[in-house]
């Protein structure tokens, strides 16, 4: 079955400075690509979501980049600030439409 | 719109004792997910129901637990002879039409 890797699984960050996390799948008829950011003790934020069509999404200060070719998928947060600090999260689902399949997570710090 | 509500936040039985978890999905969502976080394994896809009905229970295990639907505003996981190995947070999601699962704040469980 699908299967998504992860990384880095810490990233620490001056206050300013962008910082990239990268997943790699392996199925690709995967469909639908989401980013979630978990802060401690909270559930699952949705951030963003793309659909396999898209190459490209960008929102508040995040950049998400689709490589279908190589099955990766990564998220860019552009000046980051100390509230970006949390575990982010990358997930895919199948043509389905059902359960989704998670990264194994990146905490990311954050510091002034 | 109150998100997905999710009861209790925590939750701590003994060895062998019943745990029930309880999840409001958000008004209108036709489908709930239920998925376990560890440290060690994750993010791991329990169990969905659309429209009130089991879908997909691929992710529960075989023993002990079940999770119902009885009416479009809960679900519940409930645990049966909870071991210290059901320790997890355990987090329901909902959505709707659209590929986006939103998720609860999780409920906690500690089997001492």
């Amino acid at each position: 079955g699908e299967q998504v890797e992860q990384r880095p699984p810490h990233l620490s960050v001056p206050e300013g400075d962008s910082a990239v996390i990268i997943c790699t799948y392996t199925d690709s008829a995967t469909a639908y690509f989401y980013w979630y950011k978990q802060e401690p003790g909270a559930g699952l934020q949705l951030l963003m979501s793309v659909f396999s069509n898209v190459d490209r999404k960008e929102e508040q200060g995040l950049t998400v980049l689709l490589n279908k070719k190589d099955k990766q998928l990564s998220l860019n947060l552009t000046a980051a600030h100390p509230g970006d600090s949390a575990v982010y999260f990358c997930a895919v689902v199948g043509q389905g439409g059902r359960a989704l399949i998670f990264g194994t997570g990146t905490t990311v710090s954050v510091s002034p | 719109n109150a998100g997905v509500i999710q009861t209790p936040r925590h939750k701590v039985t003994g060895k062998g004792q019943e745990a029930t978890l309880w999840c409001e999905p958000i008004s209108g969502h036709s489908a709930v997910f239920w998925y376990r976080q560890t440290i060690v394994q994750g993010l791991e896809f329990l169990t969905y129901f659309r429209n009130q009905a089991p879908i997909d229970d691929s992710g529960m295990p075989k023993e002990r637990f079940s999770a119902q639907m009885p009416n479009q505003s809960h679900s519940t996981l409930k645990i049966q002879s909870t071991q210290p190995q059901d320790s997890a947070v355990y987090l329901c999601a909902s959505k709707n039409s659209s590929y986006e699962q939103y998720f609860g704040p999780g409920t906690r469980l500690t089997v001492l």
